[in-house]
C-alpha cells in the first residue's frame, strides 16, 4: 500500500539554524500539507500546497517557514531560523483531491536546542 | 472557526467488549469528519470519514462512526475490541467548502486489556 514517507525521523538543531524537513507524498496525490504537534498539544495545521503554490496557511506559518516541491516527488518544509518553540513533531500529509482524506507520514521530530 | 472536542483523555475496555470514543465538533456549515489512529512511533492512519449520506459510516479494522447533526457528534465505535486496538485516536473536522485544513481533537488513548 502506498504511503507518505518523511526524512529524517529525528533532527536536532541549534537555535537560529536553518532546517529542511523532507517528505515524499503518495505518487498520484495532488494536494500536500504540513502539520505539527508540540508535545502535549493538538496536531496543528501549518500549510497546504497545490499546483506549486500555497493554497492555505495558518497564522503559525510566518515568514520563517517556506514550502517547496523541488521535483516531481519531494515536498519540503524549511524553517529559516529555528526557535526553541519550533521543537515539535512535524507531519507531512497528502491527498488525491482537496475533499479526499489526507494520508499522513510518520513524522519528523525536530528538537531545537 | 472550527474545532473538535474529545472529552475523554483515556478509555479503558476489556477485550471483546464494545468500544466507544467520543467526539463533538463545531464548524460553519456542513462538516467533513474524520477519525485517525496513531500507534507508537507511527504517523496518523486514516480510519474512516463522513462527508454526506448515511449517518453510519464503516471504516478500517471493524470500526464505524455515527454522525449526529443535532448533537454535533461523531463517535467512533467498535462492537468487539481487540488488544491490538490499543492506540491514540484522533477525531478531525474540516468545513464543507474549499477549505483545506483539518482541525484535530486532543486525542483519546484507548487501552484494551486482555
Amino acid at each position: 500500500e502506498p504511503e507518505v514517507t518523511q526524512t529524517p525521523s529525528h533532527q536536532v538543531t541549534q537555535m537560529g539554524q536553518e532546517v529542511i524537513l523532507r517528505c515524499v507524498p503518495i505518487s498520484n496525490h495532488l494536494y500536500f500539507y504540513w502539520y505539527r504537534q508540540i508535545l502535549g498539544q493538538k496536531v496543528e495545521f501549518l500549510v497546504s500546497f497545490y499546483n506549486n503554490e500555497i493554497s492555505e496557511k495558518s497564522e503559525i506559518f510566518d515568514d520563517q517557514f517556506s514550502v517547496e516541491r523541488p521535483d516531481g516527488s519531494n515536498f519540503t518544509l524549511k524553517i529559516r531560523s529555528t526557535k526553541l518553540e519550533d521543537s515539535a513533531m512535524y507531519f507531512c500529509a497528502s491527498s488525491e483531491n482537496w475533499d479526499y482524506e489526507q494520508y499522513f507520514g510518520p513524522g519528523t521530530r525536530l528538537t531545537v536546542t | 472557526a472550527q474545532s473538535v472536542a474529545q472529552p475523554e483523555d483515556q478509555v479503558n475496555v476489556a477485550e471483546g467488549n464494545p468500544l466507544t470514543v467520543k467526539c463533538t465538533y463545531s464548524v460553519s456549515g456542513n462538516p467533513y469528519l474524520f477519525w485517525y489512529v496513531q500507534y507508537p512511533n507511527r504517523g496518523l492512519q486514516f480510519l474512516l470519514k463522513y462527508i454526506t449520506g448515511d449517518n453510519l459510516v464503516k471504516g478500517s479494522y471493524g470500526f464505524e462512526a455515527e454522525f449526529n447533526k443535532s448533537q454535533t457528534s461523531f463517535h467512533l465505535k467498535k462492537p468487539s475490541a481487540l488488544v491490538s486496538d490499543s492506540a491514540l485516536y484522533f477525531c478531525a473536522v474540516r468545513a464543507f467548502s474549499n477549505d483545506y485544513k483539518l482541525s484535530f481533537g486532543a486525542g483519546t488513548t484507548v487501552t484494551v486489556r486482555a
